[in-house]
């Protein structure tokens, strides 16, 4: 596609409840980037793929979240038992071959109530 | 703890004015560095990236970057109000070959006054 597609564009969640966010990559990227962004604050690196290798999840930041690139290109991020703190804009990154920055796509806001 | 620190602001300049932003970063590893703004309620949109000590120009953008003081700044040429939005300095910090992780200051708010 022409640009990093996220959705939903928003998630209200019970408390407890499991979500899932997907992310679909500019065509060809080969890395892909889950950052968290809360409000006011600059955005968190949480993971990054290569292909469908998770090659860095340092910044996940409990085992309630995991994220999946199985055949390279889409990308889901789950939440499970979702907390209040979990609240925040989850954004989607990708970049081509070489660093060059990468493009974000519009965020997940997820709200946790 | 690799950190790039910004004031948050709000930065208010004049239309037609140059806006200066600027970020310290920690780490002495970090090689590359890109500015991002980011309008309310939108994503984070790149703009400038720099690579090497010195300045390099994009129109009415000029990032400069010293890096042996750690410093990375952002200048907006004759400021227009268009240009009001939250800046984001990001470094990236050196943990191994093919790391393309991203570490961004909270970001600098700018205001351009009409």
């Amino acid at each position: 596609g022409a640009g990093v597609s996220q959705s939903p564009r928003y998630k209200v969640a019970k408390r407890g409840q499991d979500v899932a966010l997907r992310c679909d990559p500019i065509s060809g990227h080969v890395s892909l980037f889950w950052y968290q962004q809360a409000l006011g604050q600059g955005p968190e690196f949480l993971t990054y793929f290569q292909n469908e290798a998770q090659l860095d999840k340092s910044g996940l930041p409990s085992d309630r979240f995991f994220a999946e690139r199985p055949e390279g290109s889409v990308s889901t991020l789950k939440i499970q038992r979702t907390q209040q703190e979990d609240s925040a804009v989850y954004l989607c990154a990708s970049s081509g071959s070489g660093f060059t920055g990468y493009t974000f796509g519009s965020g997940t806001r997820l709200t946790v109530v | 703890q690799k950190e790039v620190e910004q004031n948050s602001g709000p930065l208010s300049v004049p239309e037609g004015a140059i806006a200066s932003l600027n970020c310290t970063y920690s780490d002495r590893g970090s090689q590359s560095f890109f500015w991002y703004r980011q309008y309310s309620g939108k994503s984070p949109e790149l703009i400038m990236s720099i690579y090497s000590n010195g300045d390099k120009e994009d129109g009415r953008f000029t990032a400069q970057l010293n890096k042996a003081s750690q410093y990375v700044s952002l200048l907006i040429r004759d400021s227009q109000p268009s240009d009001s939005a939250t800046y984001l300095c990001a470094g990236n910090p050196y943990s191994g070959a093919g790391s393309y992780q991203l570490t961004f200051g909270k970001g600098t708010k700018l205001s351009v006054i009409p």
